[in-house]
């Protein structure tokens, strides 16, 4: 049973507009949610996070806004940049910022086009 | 800069071999973590350790068994190849705790590409 899905394998942006990945999630456990981003032939690196406490969080050009009661979340990058090409995981936790196992969605793979 | 060192980017293996794929990280966590990325499944967790000589199963452990003789390494043991374990392997560390410095990230190693014949 996949707990955490990411239902649009691909997405396909011009560079500068608004990239938009979506994220739901059936277990209401979870209390902590992560957004990685993945370069082929590389480990997936951190991208940003946010506690089931808040329904916003920011960094710079990324923003991960979560809407607990509709059990989703989704990751903004606003521009995009053809750098971000790549796939994008989201992942969930039941152990908060503690560094526990975490879940993964299927990945999506943004393509941003110059 | 925490590092997570996977021994083989690369490993082409025949059916029935043992393999080993070894993982050291040098930031003193305390757990551990082995995922297989497959195209349109995610990252499934095979195995994890919060400590030494500890070990707990993840969602998808069959055919695969772990060792953690040393808090900085954790070595995924896959017993007898088969070719659906052909795969992305994906190693990953993380500090245990609620200190401020904790973001609840996994760190991840670069991988290990396995090929099954």
């Amino acid at each position: 049973d996949q707990q955490v899905k990411q239902n649009s394998p691909s997405l396909s942006v011009q560079e500068g507009r608004i990239s938009i990945l979506n994220c739901d999630y059936t277990n209401s456990m979870f209390d902590y949610f992560l957004w990685y981003k993945k370069y082929p032939a590389e480990g997936p690196t951190f991208l940003i996070s946010i506690s089931s406490i808040k329904d916003k969080n920011e960094d710079g050009r990324f923003t991960v806004f979560l809407n607990k009661s509709a059990k989703h979340l989704s990751l903004h990058i606003v521009p995009s940049q053809p750098g971000d090409s790549a796939v994008y995981f989201c992942a969930a936790s039941r152990f908060g910022r503690q560094g526990g196992k975490l879940i993964f969605g299927q990945g999506t793979e943004l393509s941003v086009k110059p | 800069d925490v590092k997570v060192t996977q021994s083989s980017r690369y490993l082409v293996k025949r059916t029935g071999e043992k393999v080993f794929l070894e993982c050291v990280q040098d930031m003193d966590h305390e757990n551990m973590f082995w995922y297989r990325q497959d195209p349109g499944l995610g990252l499934r967790l095979i195995y994890f350790s919060y400590d030494v000589k500890m070990k707990e199963k993840g969602d998808i452990p069959e055919g695969y068994s772990v060792s953690r003789e040393k808090k900085e390494r954790f070595s995924l043991i896959l017993e007898s190849a088969s070719t659906n374990q052909t795969s992305m392997y994906l190693c990953a560390s993380s500090p245990l705790g609620l200190a401020e410095k904790n973001t609840g990230e996994l760190f991840f190693g670069e991988g290990s590409r396995l090929t099954v014949l």
